[in-house]
């Protein structure tokens, strides 16, 4: 069975900080990992994801995110974030089927 | 065009009431799914429709009918819905199953439901 936890539920930080989404999974077999965003009232839309081949991914809106396996880890990171990055961010795992973590709201201050 | 569309946005219901949401996505995607999503909460599965054949039901109550007329085409028919199925409806589609991996879902926006 695949799971994935995410580390924190809620991340405040202020704004052209960086910052850190920390996301750890679990799966027997090989993986394919997303991270999406949401806004509120809005759907899901994917941020980025790891398939296979190098481990630093790129995004969109300047996000990227690094697929360590010996520490099953897939954290989101960005170097300056912005107002308009405040939402909800999940991490998925798929296999047969894609599972969500909890979600981190991300809270951008001025 | 890598849009999927729901109508309506918002609908409130009453628990005798039949009702209806309506997905649409014209990528040619084969599987399509539909999600509930609390508040505060990551969307949990329902259903997923796989070459327009329903290939997963996730124990959802009968209250709840899925509906996949043709691949372009998912419906969520409501009836005799209780308050605590208020929630946001999420669609979504992807290019294959995946059952056959790595292949990312598009959501729409989602149908915010209110069971009065």
């Amino acid at each position: 069975a695949q799971s994935v936890t995410q580390l924190d539920s809620q991340v405040p930080v202020f704004e052209e900080a960086p910052v850190e989404l920390r996301c750890n999974y679990s799966s027997s077999v090989s993986v394919y990992l997303f991270w999406y965003v949401q806004y509120p009232n809005q759907g899901l839309q994917l941020l980025l994801k790891y398939l296979s081949g190098s481990t630093l991914v790129k995004g969109i809106n300047g996000f990227e995110a690094e697929f360590n396996k010996s520490q099953t880890s897939f954290h989101l990171r960005k170097p300056s974030v912005h107002i308009s990055d405040t939402a909800e961010y999940f991490c998925a795992v798929s296999n047969n089927d894609m599972r969500f973590g909890a979600g981190t709201r991300l809270t951008v201050k001025p | 065009d890598t849009e999927v569309t729901q109508t309506p946005k918002h609908l409130v219901m009453g628990m005798t009431n039949k009702k209806s949401l309506k997905c649409e996505q014209h990528m040619g995607h084969r599987a399509m799914y539909w999600y509930k999503q609390k508040a505060k909460k990551p969307p949990e599965l329902m259903f997923v429709y796989s070459y327009e054949k329903l290939s997963i039901n996730e124990s959802v109550p009968s209250r709840f009918s899925p509906e996949c007329p043709n691949s372009s085409l998912l419906n969520l028919h409501l009836h005799a819905l209780q308050p605590e199925d208020s929630a946001l409806y999420l669609c979504a589609s992807s290019q294959e199953p995946t059952l056959a991996g790595g292949y990312e879902q598009y959501f729409g926006p989602g149908t915010r439901l209110t069971v009065t």
